[in-house]
């Protein structure tokens, strides 16, 4: 069955440094979220993203983040300046089509460790 | 807005035993009602999900039954495995400006014993 592959699967980081998480969703979706989940707490979501721009951002979405596909298969997530608080496993998902019976499918995760 | 509440764990139970995971939500409107599970260093994997009132969705043995009533989707199972341990998330499908994306619970860790 096809996968949302997601790398690195730990990245630690100095604090105030960038960070960018990658992640190749499956080939035919088109609809792409990240989501994250601090330690102990629950998934929260952070954006979607279709047809090359934001559809959706939470609060969390401030303006140290950024998503974009590059090219026709990776979706990344860029963290411009990290705080100890991005510490947390990030998750990228996907989906093919639109609609509130569609689950999305989800990678691995991402820990993310500012130091 | 949208939101789900689940029981808090941890659970702990005995293998065979029969498992209950209490999960309510708030919705304007009739969202998809999902369960995922997080098996221990994996990511999230889609266990169950009802799109509409009294669907049962249905995997690995695992039931949730899509309450109108009782805004609920309670998660069961008749007899847990040790392989079943691991974090349950009940989540729905929130329709917002930019589309659909999903709203979790908090989230309940089972832990089976031999």
């Amino acid at each position: 069955e096809p996968e949302v592959t997601q790398t690195p699967s730990h990245q630690v980081t100095q604090m105030g440094q960038e960070v960018i998480l990658r992640c190749v969703p499956i080939s035919n979706h088109l609809y792409f979220y990240w989501y994250r989940q601090i330690l102990g707490q629950k998934v929260e979501f952070l954006v979607s993203f279709y047809n090359n721009e934001i559809s959706e951002k939470s609060e969390i979405f401030d303006d140290q983040f950024s998503v974009e596909r590059p090219d026709g298969s990776n979706f990344t997530l860029k963290i411009r300046s990290t705080k100890l608080e991005d510490s947390a496993m990030y998750f990228c998902a996907s989906t093919y089509r639109e609609g509130g019976n569609q689950p999305q499918h989800f990678g691995d995760g991402t820990r993310l460790s500012i130091l | 807005g949208n939101s789900v509440t689940q029981m808090e764990g941890p659970v702990t139970l005995s293998e065979e035993a029969f498992l209950t995971i209490n999960c309510t939500y708030t919705a304007t409107g009739y969202p998809s009602l999902f369960w995922y599970v997080q098996y221990p260093g994996e990511g999230l994997q889609l266990l169950l999900k009802a799109t509409k009132a009294d669907d049962k969705g249905s995997n690995k043995g695992f039931e949730a039954t899509y309450r109108k009533e009782t805004t609920s989707f309670h998660l069961e199972k008749g007899s847990v495995q040790v392989s079943d341990s691991a974090v349950y998330f009940c989540a729905l499908s929130d329709l917002g400006t930019g589309g659909f994306k999903t709203i979790f619970g908090a989230g309940t860790r089972l832990f089976v014993k031999a």
